[in-house]
């Protein structure tokens, strides 16, 4: 399974975009990139899942270059309750080699300042 | 949007019981499901993975007389932590994926074990 890094942390203030980056240099063919966002006590929230090149819904945008060997999340105008960890994963859909399995990293401690 | 569903969300039991904790998705079909355990200010660690009509895969150093997983059909897995002892309490979450490939995994909303 491929290996992602993250910083460990990052600080933002309301109202700013916050990107953060996730490398992945051994990523396979098959597999997408998803970040997930958690709270303490709580089970990790599916935030975006991309491919290749850019991804946006409602909540973020998700940065994919050509060589797909990192990914980048943006999260536009921030606010406190953004305050959570925020975990890049990389694995492949049913009927890839890795059967959907996906490793957790330590995952980006962002936190949100008044 | 896709919800995974876990039940209990908080359990407190003596040395020696054995607990079982339930995860069901509930607006959609999942061949798959994963079980992950996760301790204080730490990471997600995958425990094993749950296939619907299949035994389990256990990773590595995951005692599978221990954690005894079930998934009798497409939207319900259980995980049974037998003889459950102190070092065994832990915020354990699963996960499960939609049979289309495609689609991200779901998660549940853990449940915390503690083991008195």
């Amino acid at each position: 399974l491929a290996k992602t890094t993250q910083p460990i942390s990052m600080d933002s203030y309301e109202g700013q975009e916050v990107n953060i980056t996730c490398s992945h240099n051994n990523i396979a063919t098959n597999d997408y990139i998803t970040w997930y966002q958690q709270f303490p006590s709580q089970g990790p929230r599916f935030i975006i899942q991309g491919y290749k090149t850019k991804v946006t819904n409602e909540v973020a945008s998700l940065f994919i270059p050509a060589d797909r060997k990192s990914s980048t999340l943006s999260l536009p105008r921030v606010s406190l309750s953004d305050t959570a960890v925020y975990y890049c994963l990389v694995g492949g859909p049913a009927g890839g080699t890795s059967y959907g399995k996906l490793t957790f990293g330590q995952g980006t401690i962002l936190t949100v300042h008044p | 949007g896709a919800v995974v569903s876990q039940h209990p969300s908080w359990v407190i039991c003596k040395s020696g019981t054995s607990v079982k904790i339930e995860c069901r998705s509930l607006d959609f079909q999942a061949t798959t499901m994963f079980w992950y355990r996760q301790f204080p200010k730490q990471s997600l660690m995958l425990m094993a993975t749950s296939n619907e009509g299949s035994k389990a895969t256990y990773e590595q150093g995951v005692e599978k007389d221990k954690f005894l997983i079930n998934h009798a059909s497409l939207t319900l897995s259980t995980l049974t932590v037998t003889s459950a002892h102190p070092e065994d309490s832990s915020f354990y979450i699963c996960s499960a994926r939609d049979w289309r490939g495609d689609q991200p995994q779901h998660f549940g909303d853990g449940t915390r074990l503690s083991i008195l």
